[in-house]
């Protein structure tokens, strides 16, 4: 399977835990994008990178949140001293950007994450 | 904030066309409309965009009017695997924006 692929799939973690995500994007993809989910919504934006430079953030991405992209392949989303209020699923989603203006981005299917 | 409207949800018999209707009255002319959709608790999957033309697929037709202030999906003959939440997006290119706005989307049912 060459599509996106997130770890974990599910998250279960005390308030106050710190816990990382991993998202690994469709090769060769030059643009990775980070969402959150809550139930009955849709997706909402956390942040983006075209290679390995962090080029957004979304004000939904306090202090706690921080977002890498090392080697412009992988990223971590990194989430500090949980809240309850963190429960969502995080969703990642890779593209590549064409000089036609193609942006299509294809999402992995989550890590829905549980604070206690 | 989201710039399409949707309606919440919508039913279709198996095996009939389910047309989705989204507006997007203030589209800019650089902007492209998406189409993804969601089953329950899975990512979200693409289905199709376009800019002005038409656009066909192999999962669906998107189907865009001349002032570009709204758009209808078409799935052609319905499964109960279509039974999804259903995204319209609308979305600038390069670099007049980057992120994709989804609303809450239309509910399809489709019914045996």
């Amino acid at each position: 399977d060459t599509g996106v692929s997130q770890d974990p799939r599910h998250k279960i973690t005390k308030r106050g835990q710190n816990v990382t995500f991993r998202c690994d994007p469709i090769s060769e993809h030059n643009r990775l994008y980070w969402y959150r989910q809550t139930l009955g919504q849709g997706p909402e934006f956390l942040t983006y990178f075209q290679n390995e430079a962090q080029l957004e953030k979304s004000r939904l991405l306090s202090d706690r949140f921080s977002a890498e992209r090392p080697k412009g392949s992988f990223s971590t989303l990194e989430i500090q001293r949980t809240e309850q209020g963190d429960s969502a699923m995080y969703l990642c989603a890779s593209s590549f950007l064409t000089t036609s203006g193609g942006d299509t981005q294809y999402f992995g299917p989550g890590t829905r994450l549980t604070v206690l | 904030d989201a710039k399409t409207t949707q309606p919440p949800s919508m039913d279709c018999a198996e095996g009939r066309a389910a047309n989705l209707p989204c507006n997007h009255s203030t589209i800019s002319g650089n902007e492209y409309v998406y189409w993804y959709r969601q089953i329950h608790s899975q990512g979200p999957q693409y289905i199709i965009h376009g800019l002005k033309n038409n656009e066909t697929n192999e999962m669906a037709s998107l189907i865009i009017t001349e002032d570009r202030k709204s758009s209808t999906l078409i799935l052609p003959h319905a499964t109960l695997r279509d039974t999804a939440v259903y995204y319209c997006i609308v979305r600038g290119s390069l670099n007049t924006g980057n992120q994709f706005y989804f609303g809450t989307g239309t509910s399809l049912t489709v019914i045996p």
